[in-house]
C-alpha cells in the first residue's frame, strides 16, 4: 500500500541555521510528490511539486526539494531558515493517474529559535 | 473565485445532531477533494469529483458520510448523526483537469461534543 513517512515529528532550529525535512514514500510506480507547508489557522499551501523531470526541484520562499529514487525519499531543504518559516510541513504523494488522490505523511513541525 | 472557500470555519454540535460542511472551489476547477485530518496527523483522502459525478467514496468512514456536487461547483459533506470520533478539520481541496496541483482551502474545523 502507499504510504508517506515523515520520521521527525518536532523539529528545532535556529534562525539562519539551514533545514532538512525528511520524506519517505512507497510506491509502485514514479510518484508526483508534493510539499504542503499549514502555518497556524491557514490552509495548507503549496510549496514545490516534482512530476518529472529535473530531480531537483524549486519552490516558494527560498525551498527547495531533491527527488532520489534510489532512496524512495524527498527531502525538503532550506539554507537558512526565518522565524517565519515555523509552521507544519506535510509531505504528500500523488497517484498519476486520472486523478491524484494525495497521501499526507503525518508532518513535521518547525519550530524556529531567534 | 481567487481561492478555494469552505464555510463554516468552525462548527461545534452535539453528537447525534447532523452536520453540513461547505466548499466553494476554484471557478475553473473540475475536480474537487474532500480530506479529513485528525489533530497530530497528515489530512486523509475521503471522496472526489470530477464536475457532478464522484468516481470514488473509497475514503468515507462510514455510510453516515456522504458528500455532494450537484451543479459541478459548490460541494457539500453531511455528516449524518454525529459522533465524537468525527472530530476533526476538513478540508476541500481543487485542481483543474490538466493539471496536478490541489489547492486547500482554510478548512471547517469540526467539534462534536
Amino acid at each position: 500500500a502507499q504510504s508517506v513517512t515523515q520520521p521527525d515529528i518536532h523539529i528545532t532550529v535556529s534562525e539562519g541555521a539551514s533545514l532538512e525535512l525528511r520524506c519517505n514514500y512507497s510506491y509502485g510506480a514514479t510518484p508526483y510528490l508534493f510539499w504542503y507547508v499549514q502555518s497556524p489557522g491557514q490552509g495548507l499551501q503549496l510549496l514545490l511539486k516534482y512530476f518529472s523531470g529535473d530531480t531537483l526541484v524549486q519552490g516558494i520562499k527560498g525551498f527547495e526539494a531533491e527527488f532520489k529514487r534510489s532512496q524512495s525519499s524527498f527531502n525538503l531543504r532550506k539554507p537558512s531558515v526565518h522565524w517565519s518559516d515555523a509552521a507544519e510541513y506535510f509531505c504528500a504523494v500523488g497517484f498519476s493517474g486520472g486523478y491524484n488522490k494525495l497521501i499526507f505523511g503525518a508532518g513535521t513541525r518547525l519550530a524556529v529559535h531567534p | 473565485g481567487a481561492g478555494v472557500s469552505q464555510s463554516p470555519r468552525y462548527k461545534v454540535t452535539k453528537r447525534g445532531q447532523d452536520v453540513t460542511l461547505r466548499c466553494d472551489p476554484i471557478s475553473s476547477h473540475a475536480t474537487l477533494y474532500w480530506y479529513q485530518q485528525a489533530l497530530g496527523q497528515g489530512p486523509e483522502f475521503l471522496t472526489y469529483f470530477n464536475y457532478e459525478a464522484q468516481p470514488d467514496k473509497s475514503g468515507l468512514p462510514s455510510d453516515r458520510f456522504s458528500a455532494e456536487r450537484p451543479e459541478g461547483s459548490i460541494s457539500t459533506l453531511t455528516i449524518q448523526r454525529t459522533e465524537q470520533r468525527d472530530s476533526a478539520m476538513y478540508r476541500c481541496a481543487s485542481s483543474s483537469v490538466t493539471r496536478e496541483t490541489q489547492y486547500f482551502g482554510p478548512g471547517t474545523r469540526l467539534l462534536v461534543l
